[in-house]
């Protein structure tokens, strides 16, 4: 069954600390694997994505992704985090061919100063 | 591009009544989706259409719902009748048949009192 598990809800990080969350998929064809931020009261946002090549991936807002194909793993970092980083985080993978992506159930990110 | 389009941004509305919520995808996108976002249930897909064919609604809670899209440029969700468990924010979302990211919409806050 294709799936995304984001293993945590919330997390709290202090500002100017370093971030790392969670993404593990279940996908039988080649994955495309994305990370979203959803700002209250906004939509969804692409921070980056993978789709090939480079296993590490860069993406806005200083964030980077590095994709373990032998670990089902699509983490998502950020060696400093601003209190502008507070938000909703989204892991989705998807189809090379299109389709629907299937969305992680996202984990709730607090900076305290 | 406006990017995808949604109206309204936010409805409140009377249990038993109609609601139709609008979506204009990216010109050129093949493939959109309804997806609906609670506090409970995180960011569901409701149903998703390629090339203005609907493709899967397993996502559909119910007979009260339907969606259509008539066109490559317009998509409705409609609601009838309405119950308060329906408050939510739907989103719609639309992605190309490369297999890129899906881009997403503002939201629709949906209340239903």
């Amino acid at each position: 069954a294709q799936s995304v598990t984001q293993p945590d809800i919330h997390i709290t990080v202090s500002e100017g600390a370093s971030l790392e969350l969670r993404c593990n998929y279940s996908y039988g064809a080649t994955p495309y694997l994305f990370w979203y931020v959803q700002s209250p009261g906004q939509g969804l946002q692409l921070l980056l994505k993978y789709f090939s090549g480079d296993t590490l991936v860069q993406g806005i807002k200083g964030f980077e992704a590095e994709f373990k194909r032998s670990q089902s793993s699509f983490n998502l970092r950020k060696p400093s985090v601003h209190w502008s980083d507070a938000a909703e985080y989204f892991c989705a993978v998807g189809s090379n061919q299109g389709g629907k992506l299937i969305f992680g159930q996202g984990t709730e990110l607090s900076v305290k100063p | 591009d406006a990017g995808v389009i949604q109206s309204p941004r936010h409805e409140v509305t009377e249990m038993g009544q109609e609601v139709t919520l609008r979506c204009k995808p990216i010109s050129g996108h093949d493939y959109l989706f309804w997806y609906r976002q609670t506090m409970m249930r995180g960011l569901e897909l409701l149903i998703y259409f390629n090339n203005n064919v609907p493709i899967d609604d397993s996502g559909m809670p119910e007979d009260r719902f339907s969606a259509k899209m008539p066109n490559a440029s317009f998509s409705t969700l409609k609601i009838q009748p309405s119950e308060p468990r329906d408050s939510a924010v739907y989103f719609c979302a639309s992605r190309d048949r490369g297999g890129t990211e899906a881009f997403f919409g503002q939201g629709t806050r949906l209340t239903v009192v």
